[in-house]
């Protein structure tokens, strides 16, 4: 099974916004409003940062949100932070074999 | 506070089999769906396979449907992955995590994360 697309690189400079892209399918990001996003930083586990699409967990900042149009889903990051740098995986619920598939992963870059 | 512990990852020949334990502490573990998530060392995220909080319900990947075993003892707050007939593709760091809830369908995220283990197939 196919991962979703995200670009491999985005950058910004301390500030500004970026948006990471996720685009799957009508089987996955376009079936349901089930779609999440991850952060990892170098030799650290996965921290939940959006589910739902849109939905915070209790203690990740405002400035991350997510969206979603047709089979694409977006994270975007506002007043990027040095803390920013890091990798980013979307999830998606999928109506295949298999129910969960992720994104490839997207590495930020806070210039 | 969610803490989730990997252990039994090492080195094993192609063939071979491993049995990974996840200790699970700070909630109630049976109340919870969890899951194995792999990851090549810099490379994405691949879901492996999931269980529900009753152990009554499993789920794998294709990728290692029919050689990989999910189960769970509610009563050691334990999840374990038996990994069997190992290829060298299945070279990773697996990771335990937690669903949000205790079934599986229809869920995809995963909201704690435990630090992984690292399972390295080769000759």
């Amino acid at each position: 099974q196919s991962a979703l697309a995200q670009p491999a690189s985005v950058s910004g400079s301390p500030g500004q916004s970026i948006t990471i892209s996720c685009t799957g399918t009508s089987s996955d990001v376009g079936a349901y409003n089930f779609v999440s996003w991850y952060q990892q930083h170098p030799g650290k586990a996965p921290k939940l940062m959006i589910f739902d699409v849109n939905k915070r967990p209790s203690g990740v900042s405002s400035r991350f949100s997510g969206s979603k149009s047709g089979n694409t889903a977006s994270l975007t990051i506002s007043g990027l932070q040095a803390d920013d740098e890091a990798d980013y995986y979307c999830n998606s619920y999928t109506v295949n074999s298999t129910p969960v598939v992720f994104g490839g992963g997207t590495k930020l870059t806070v210039l | 506070e969610v803490q989730l512990l990997e252990s039994g990852g090492g080195l094993v020949q192609p063939g071979g089999s491993l049995r990974l334990s996840c200790a699970a502490s700070g909630f109630t573990f049976s109340t919870y769906a969890m899951t194995w998530v792999r990851q090549v060392p810099g490379k994405g995220l691949e879901w492996v396979s999931g269980i529900g909080g009753s152990g009554g319900s499993t789920y794998y990947a294709d990728s290692v449907k029919g050689r990989f075993t999910i189960s769970r003892d509610n009563s050691k707050n334990t999840l374990y992955l038996q990994m069997n007939s190992l290829r060298a593709e299945d070279t990773a760091l697996y990771y335990c995590a937690k669903y949000p809830t205790v079934v599986i369908r229809g869920q995809y995220y995963f909201d704690s994360w435990g630090q992984g283990t690292l399972v390295t197939v080769s000759s």
